[in-house]
C-alpha cells in the first residue's frame, strides 16, 4: 500500500519568504504525482503534474521536483503572498488510483 | 463547461437512512472516483470506475455502493447510514489517468 507523508503538517512564513513543501512515498512505482490546492470549506484545485519520467515541472511561481527513486516531491512557492495560504497536498497516482498525504497548511503573515 | 458537479452540497442524514450522492462530469473523462475526507486521515478512496459499467472498490469501500452506467455519472449510495460516514465527499474524474478534476464536495453530517 503506497503511504505518502507530508512534511511539515503545518508552517506560518511572512510576506515574500519562499516556501518549501516536502512529500515523500513509500512506492515508486508511480505513474505521476499531482500537487492540490485547498481552500477552507473548498474543493482541490490542481496546481502542477509531474510526471514519473519527469524531474521537475514549472507553472508561474510554482516549481514541483521529483526525485521517484528516492520517493521524494518538493513544491517550491516563490515570494510568497497572503492569498497562499491554503492547504497543499501532495497525491501520487499509481495502480488507478491517487494516494493522498495529510498535507500542508500554509499560513502567509502580511 | 461546468467540470465535475456534486450534488448536494450539504446534507444531514439520521442513522439508518439512505441516500445518494449525485456526481456528474462533462468532460468526457473516462475515470471517476469517490473519496471522502476527515480530519487527521486525508482523503481516503472508497469506489471507482475506469469506465462505463466497470467499477471498482478503493480503500474504504464498506457502506457504500456505486454503479456507472453512464460516461458522464457515477452517484455513491449509503445504504444504511452510521455516524461513522459523517464526513466531506469528493467525486473526481480524469481522462487517461493525468489530471484530476474534484467537484466542491458534498459535507454529509449523520446523527
Amino acid at each position: 500500500k503506497q503511504e505518502v507523508t507530508q512534511i511539515p503538517a503545518a508552517l506560518s512564513v511572512p510576506e515574500g519568504e519562499n516556501l518549501v513543501l516536502n512529500c515523500s512515498f513509500t512506492d515508486s512505482a508511480i505513474y505521476n504525482l499531482q500537487w492540490f490546492r485547498q481552500d477552507p470549506g473548498k474543493g482541490l484545485t490542481s496546481l502542477l503534474l509531474i510526471q514519473s519520467s519527469q524531474r521537475e515541472q514549472t507553472s508561474g511561481r510554482l516549481n514541483a521536483s521529483l526525485d521517484k527513486s528516492s520517493g521524494r516531491s518538493t513544491l517550491y512557492i516563490a515570494a510568497s503572498q497572503p492569498g497562499d495560504s491554503a492547504t497543499y497536498l501532495c497525491a501520487v497516482n499509481g495502480n488507478n488510483r491517487l494516494a493522498f498525504g495529510k498535507g500542508n497548511q500554509v499560513v502567509v503573515i502580511p | 463547461n461546468a467540470g465535475v458537479t456534486q450534488t448536494p452540497k450539504f446534507q444531514v442524514l439520521k442513522t439508518g437512512q439512505s441516500m445518494t450522492l449525485q456526481c456528474a462530469q462533462d468532460m468526457n473523462h473516462e475515470y471517476m472516483s469517490w473519496y471522502r475526507q476527515d480530519p487527521g486521515m486525508g482523503l481516503r478512496l472508497i469506489h471507482y470506475s475506469v469506465g462505463a459499467g466497470i467499477t471498482d472498490q478503493g480503500e474504504v469501500p464498506n457502506g457504500y455502493n456505486v454503479s456507472r452506467s453512464t460516461t458522464e455519472d457515477f452517484p455513491l449510495r449509503l445504504l444504511s447510514a452510521a455516524p461513522s460516514q459523517t464526513s466531506v465527499y469528493f467525486c473526481a474524474c480524469s481522462y487517461s489517468r493525468e489530471i484530476y478534476t474534484f467537484g466542491s464536495g458534498t459535507r454529509l453530517t449523520v446523527v
